[in-house]
């Protein structure tokens, strides 16, 4: 079951700039940090955005994250036909004492 | 480099035990910097998590699964396992081994290859 809701799918053309939300709540969002990541067909997922707006090493500077109140949103300038994938968000939940993720979002370039 | 290799079953029948391992190489599994943990995927659905547990033993579970997981940790071989009991087809997934970073907000940053568990007679 997943607590964080994403929207189904995304798209746009390249060099557009496209952005994904994942709406939460108090117990997730709301009081501790968002991730990212990044799923290609046939493999694992990567991480993109941590901390809600920190990129790893490798991480280019065109993805970036925020988050205010219980939701927050990843962008993507710039957009590239390799970054056509599934993309979850993430966030550690006090009431359930648990990770969450949110129902992902697939992204298209047209 | 840090890497994480899962390995068990590919086939396990319903009402059995799903027991799977990740043998953690390029890096210690005893750092209280980090957690271990299991995420798995069904065929083209989203990401669950299983739960974590950290060197010292602590663990966390999914509520929904906690009736029937148990992570546990060797460090003297540096592997974390899985067992989930009592399998039915809906627990058909791909099943991923992960490391949480603790300083990062438990983001997962490192992730292993995941392997495929079939449940069926």
């Amino acid at each position: 079951q997943s607590v964080l809701t994403q929207p189904p799918s995304a798209s746009g053309t390249p060099g557009q700039r496209v952005t994904i939300s994942c709406s939460g709540s108090s117990s997730n969002i709301g009081s501790n940090y968002v991730n990212w990541y990044q799923q290609l067909p046939g493999t694992a997922p990567k991480l993109l955005i941590y901390s809600n707006n920190q990129r790893p090493s490798g991480v280019p500077d065109r993805l970036s994250g925020s988050r205010s109140g219980t939701s927050a949103s990843l962008a993507i300038s710039g957009l590239q036909s390799e970054d056509e994938a599934d993309y979850y968000c993430a966030a550690w939940d006090d009431s359930l004492h648990g990770l969450v993720f949110g129902t992902g979002t697939k992204v298209t370039v047209l | 480099q840090l890497q994480l290799q899962e390995s068990g079953p590919g086939l396990v029948k319903p009402s059995e035990t799903l027991s799977l391992t990740c043998n953690v190489s390029g890096g210690s599994i005893s750092s209280s910097s980090y957690y271990w943990g299991w995420v798995r995927q069904p065929p083209g659905k989203g990401l669950e998590w299983i739960g974590n547990i950290h060197y010292t033993g602590k663990t966390y579970y999914n509520p929904s699964l906690q009736s029937r997981v148990t992570i546990s940790v060797d460090t003297s071989k540096n592997q974390f396992s899985l067992k989930l009991s009592s399998v039915t087809a809906a627990d058909t997934a791909m099943f991923f081994c992960a490391r949480l970073r603790y300083t990062y907000g438990l983001a997962i940053d490192y992730w292993g290859q995941g392997t495929l568990v079939t449940v069926s007679s």
